[in-house]
């Protein structure tokens, strides 16, 4: 089935360690994003990317890293984990700019 | 920067009774989509409004753009149990970036 698979399903992480979020498409989109869904603050853009080899900041980027080396790739890191990014962590995609996006099952990360 | 805003953030109707949320931008907007949010789920398109005025209905959805493309609201006619989730509206900021409003909660009591 075409869509977006992210992995791991769910971690808990131990504060200043290193965590790389997987996100891979088959649907050949164009852009893809990260977002953070904490209660009552909806979903945030973290970073995005509208084709492969170039990303950009979204709305509360500090603390993470994206790379985009292939159309169907979009890998978000924590390079040192905070407390503040236990949160659940959903990867998007869309063919063009104003197309619907379609998001992945997610991942609950945990940061203690 | 750039803000959507949506209420009310919460909402508990009984099986029947109608619906409304409505989301605010800071900014005008080109257009406006909607999604639907399952609980333990992930967000899923409902649709997009490009017009100024636009009104379109799904079944018992009805979205409506505003005249100044700055607000959008969404109606459920009769609410059901199947209408349980959260609902976010999503505007364009910039290229290839949408802000998320804030969602409303909706719970349906039977």
């Amino acid at each position: 089935i075409a869509g977006i698979t992210q992995a791991p399903t769910s971690q808990i992480l131990a504060a200043g360690r290193r965590m790389t979020l997987r996100c891979t498409q088959d649907m050949r989109h164009n852009a893809m994003y990260w977002y953070r869904q904490d209660l009552g603050l909806g979903l945030r853009l973290i970073h995005y990317s509208n084709t492969a080899g170039t990303t950009g900041k979204g709305e509360v980027p500090d603390g993470y890293s994206v790379s985009r080396a292939n159309t169907d790739d979009f890998p978000l890191t924590l390079a040192s984990a905070v407390p503040s990014q236990t949160s659940v962590y959903f990867c998007a995609s869309s063919q063009l700019y104003n197309s619907p996006l379609h998001f992945g099952n997610g991942t609950r990360l945990t940061v203690t | 920067g750039q803000q959507v805003m949506q209420i009310p953030q919460y909402q508990h109707v009984q099986e029947g009774e109608d619906f409304t949320t409505y989301c605010n931008s800071s900014t005008t907007l080109s257009n406006i989509q909607w999604y639907k949010q399952r609980p333990g789920g992930h967000p899923v398109f409902l649709i997009q409004l490009v017009k100024s005025g636009e009104v379109k209905k799904q079944k018992r959805l009805t979205f409506q753009f505003g005249e100044a493309k700055k607000n959008s609201s969404l109606h459920i006619t009769a609410t059901q149990t199947t209408d349980v989730g959260t609902y976010f509206c999503a505007g364009p900021s910039g290229t290839y970036k949408y802000i998320f409003g804030t969602g409303t909660r909706l719970k349906v009591l039977a």
